[in-house]
């Protein structure tokens, strides 16, 4: 679906660096959800948020930043780069509500070299 | 704590033979569960959820609440059925999800 689209798709860096990873939704979703997807572990979330400047940590957080200065737009962000961050990265959005599902992006792969 | 698991890792199966993809679960309450599909290269997608007893692409899954678990079936497996399959958890408050570790389905020739 065109409705939340992540970029960069791939992505390259160094240790010590910061990146920031994009995703925008175009539904007007009140929640957005950052993963990491790594094997043996499934998707395990960092960052989620309610609303607009509305945010809280997951089960992974350490290392991360997110901000949420408007509705469709969740941008994460690595403050200084580890081996360990090297992962596939999705963001999802889902609207408020019992029976309401997560709408995932295409996904961001990210080396730390 | 809420927590899903999923017992295989990797399980082959060949065409036209039964599947079923173990999920069980923990978690004081009336959760909602699903399964997400993510096949090569794609996006994660919902396959199906408990509340709409649905079946798609020939898939089930029927919530046990006594034995807490969410196992996904399909008698007759394809070779377009190959992919990764998450077990997902729903509070029943908030919108956050709890995934397990996923099941990798090979459909053999």
């Amino acid at each position: 679906d065109a409705g939340i689209t992540q970029s960069p798709r791939y992505k390259i860096t160094e240790t010590g660096r910061q990146v920031t990873l994009m995703c925008h939704q175009t539904w007007s979703h009140s929640y957005m959800f950052w993963y990491r997807q790594d094997l043996g572990h499934g998707l395990r979330l960092i960052y989620y948020s309610a609303a607009a400047d509305i945010t809280d940590k997951g089960e992974v957080p350490d290392g991360y930043v997110v901000s949420r200065s408007k509705t469709e737009n969740f941008p994460l962000t690595l403050e200084s780069a580890t081996r360990s961050q090297t992962s596939v990265y999705f963001c999802a959005s889902s609207a408020s509500g019992r029976g309401n599902i997560q709408y995932f992006g295409a996904g961001t792969r990210l080396s730390v070299l | 704590a809420q927590r899903v698991t999923q017992p295989e890792k990797l399980l082959s199966v060949f065409k036209g033979a039964p599947v079923e993809l173990k999920c069980n679960y923990s978690y004081s309450g009336s959760p909602e569960l699903f399964w997400y599909v993510q096949y090569s290269r794609q996006r994660l997608q919902l396959l199906l959820r408990h509340i709409s007893r649905e079946s798609i692409k020939g898939f089930t899954a029927d919530l046990n609440k006594g034995e807490t678990s969410f196992h996904l079936k399909k008698p007759f497996a394809q070779e377009e059925d190959s992919a990764m399959y998450y077990c997902a958890l729903k509070h029943n408050y908030g919108q956050n999800f709890v995934f397990g570790p996923g099941t990798r389905l090979s459909v053999l020739p």
